[in-house]
């Protein structure tokens, strides 16, 4: 099984374009989240999905768009670029059979934006 | 909203026992209490989960207080490769209807482990 796999890895955009990142796990894991990380600042939850077609803002939603159209599929969309969304980006899933279940990440999408 | 505190960095030497302290004095009934171990250019990975009391598999013992509001993280005889970075994390996944709590991830502790 690959886990959950983000694409692409790494990306520069400019300012005032878009993009999509996707993650894909394998799982069938009912629970998935993105999160940014940038330097000092730890991880921060941008969007989260508990089952398909579901999704749910975090800590840090603006500026940015979800769908999870497909369960294995959680897609995180940019629709204007901006250079403060400059940040390493993961993706995880997990399943909680009761109460909250360990994530499994991915190895992360760097984004730079001019 | 959970809000986790942890030392910014911890120094060890191997075969030593580390304990990494996170403090969460607003955590919730529902709040479960997970540790990541996080190394440079990977995601996180789990390390360990629990809810109360201590929680013990082969890599880490996590102990937590009777009022919850803390809880460590004990690694022991750590090696070179145990330096990393470590986070607490507090949530409860989001819940069935997607309105739980958020997942609140402390800025982490940089354990540097040496000969």
């Amino acid at each position: 099984n690959a886990g959950v796999t983000q694409t692409p890895k790494f990306r520069v955009l400019k300012t005032g374009q878009s993009m999509t990142l996707l993650c894909a796990q394998d799982m069938n894991h009912e629970y998935m989240y993105w999160y940014r990380q940038d330097p000092g600042m730890g991880l921060r939850l941008i969007h989260y999905s508990v089952g398909e077609g579901t999704t749910a803002k975090g800590e840090v939603p603006d500026g940015y768009n979800v769908s999870r159209l497909k369960k294995q599929n959680f897609l995180l969309g940019l629709e204007s670029a901006a250079p403060s969304q400059t940040s390493v980006y993961f993706c995880a899933s997990s399943y909680p059979p009761s109460g909250f279940g360990p994530q499994h990440f991915g190895d992360g999408t760097r984004l730079s934006i001019l | 909203l959970a809000k986790t505190t942890q030392p910014i960095s911890m120094d060890s030497y191997e075969g030593q026992e580390v304990n990494i302290t996170c403090s969460h004095n607003n955590i919730a009934t529902n709040d479960y209490i997970t540790w990541y171990q996080q190394f440079p250019s990977q995601g996180p990975r789990f390390i360990i989960q629990g809810y109360k009391t201590k929680v013990t598999n082969e890599v880490a013992s996590l102990f937590i207080p009777a009022d919850r509001k803390s809880s460590t993280l004990s690694l022991p005889r750590v090696s070179l490769s145990d330096t990393a970075v470590y986070y607490c994390l507090v949530g409860d996944g989001g819940g069935l209807t997607g309105g739980g709590n958020k997942l609140t991830f402390g800025t982490g502790t940089q354990l540097k482990v040496e000969l």
